[in-house]
C-alpha cells in the first residue's frame, strides 16, 4: 500500500458545483497534514493546514479522519481559477514527509 | 523579489555533463530541500539539509550531490547527467518540521538531458 493515495482523476465539474477529494494515508502515527494546490507546470503552494478539528477557509474545508486514515478537501461553489491539481501531503514524523501524486480538477464553464 | 529563487529556469543538457542547480531563500529558513517531479510519481525527496553543517540522502539520491554554501543557499548538482533526469526540479525550505508550518517551493527547475 502506498503512504499516500490520491485519486487522480481528472474530476471535471461544471462552475458552481460542490466537489471533494480524499487522501488516504498508511501510517497512523502521521502528525501533520497538508493540502498543495499546484497549477501546471508551476511550484505547489500551501493552500491549508488540516487540523483534527476540521478547518475551513472561504469555500474550502479540510477534514481529518484519523479512525480511517484519510484527509479530505471540500471545495464549494466551484470557480474557473480553481482548475488546478491539489496534493495531499503528510508528515509520519519531523524527519519525513509524503507527498500525493495529486489529483486533478478542472472546473468547467 | 521571490522568497525561493532557483536558476536556472529551464535548461537542456547532453549526457554525462556536470550540471549544477542553484537554489536560495529570503525567508531565514533553516530547513531546505531538492525535490523532483516526474509525471505520474509525484514529488520525490533527493536530499535535505537542516542547517548549513547538516546534509541528508532522501529517497532517490543516487547520481545527485549537494551543497549548502550558507543558509540561504542548497545548490543539487548532477555529476554525470542522464536522460531518465529530466524532470522538474523544485527546491523548497520550511521553517521548523518537514513542512509542519508549510513548505516554500521555488519556481522550478525544467531539466532535460539529451
Amino acid at each position: 500500500r502506498k503512504e499516500v493515495e490520491q485519486d487522480p482523476g481528472p474530476f471535471n465539474v461544471p462552475e458552481g458545483a460542490t466537489v471533494a477529494f480524499n487522501c488516504t494515508y498508511s501510517n497512523s502515527a502521521s502528525q501533520s497534514f497538508f493540502w498543495y494546490r499546484q497549477d501546471c507546470r508551476k511550484e505547489p503552494k500551501l493552500l491549508m493546514s488540516v487540523y483534527s478539528s476540521g478547518n475551513e477557509d472561504g469555500r474550502f474545508t479540510a477534514q481529518l479522519n484519523r479512525a480511517s486514515q484519510y484527509i479530505s478537501l471540500l471545495i464549494r461553489d466551484s470557480k474557473l481559477s480553481d482548475s488546478a491539481t491539489y496534493l495531499c501531503v503528510v508528515n509520519p514524523s519531523d524527519q519525513k514527509v509524503t507527498f500525493g501524486t495529486g489529483t486533478k480538477l478542472q472546473v468547467i464553464p | 523579489d521571490a522568497d525561493v529563487t532557483q536558476t536556472p529556469r529551464n535548461r537542456i543538457t547532453k549526457t554525462g555533463k556536470r550540471i549544477m542547480l542553484e537554489c536560495s531563500q529570503t525567508k531565514g529558513h533553516d530547513r531546505m530541500y531538492w525535490y523532483r517531479q516526474d509525471p505520474g510519481l509525484g514529488l520525490r525527496l533527493i536530499y535535505y539539509s537542516f542547517d548549513v553543517k547538516d546534509i541528508n540522502k532522501g529517497e532517490i539520491s543516487d547520481g545527485y550531490s549537494v551543497s549548502r554554501q550558507a543558509q540561504a543557499k542548497f545548490s543539487l548538482s548532477l555529476e554525470s547527467a542522464i536522460p531518465n533526469q529530466t524532470a522538474l526540479y523544485f527546491c523548497a525550505t520550511s521553517d521548523t518540521g518537514q513542512g509542519t508550518y508549510g513548505y516554500t517551493f521555488g519556481s522550478g527547475t525544467r531539466l532535460t538531458v539529451v
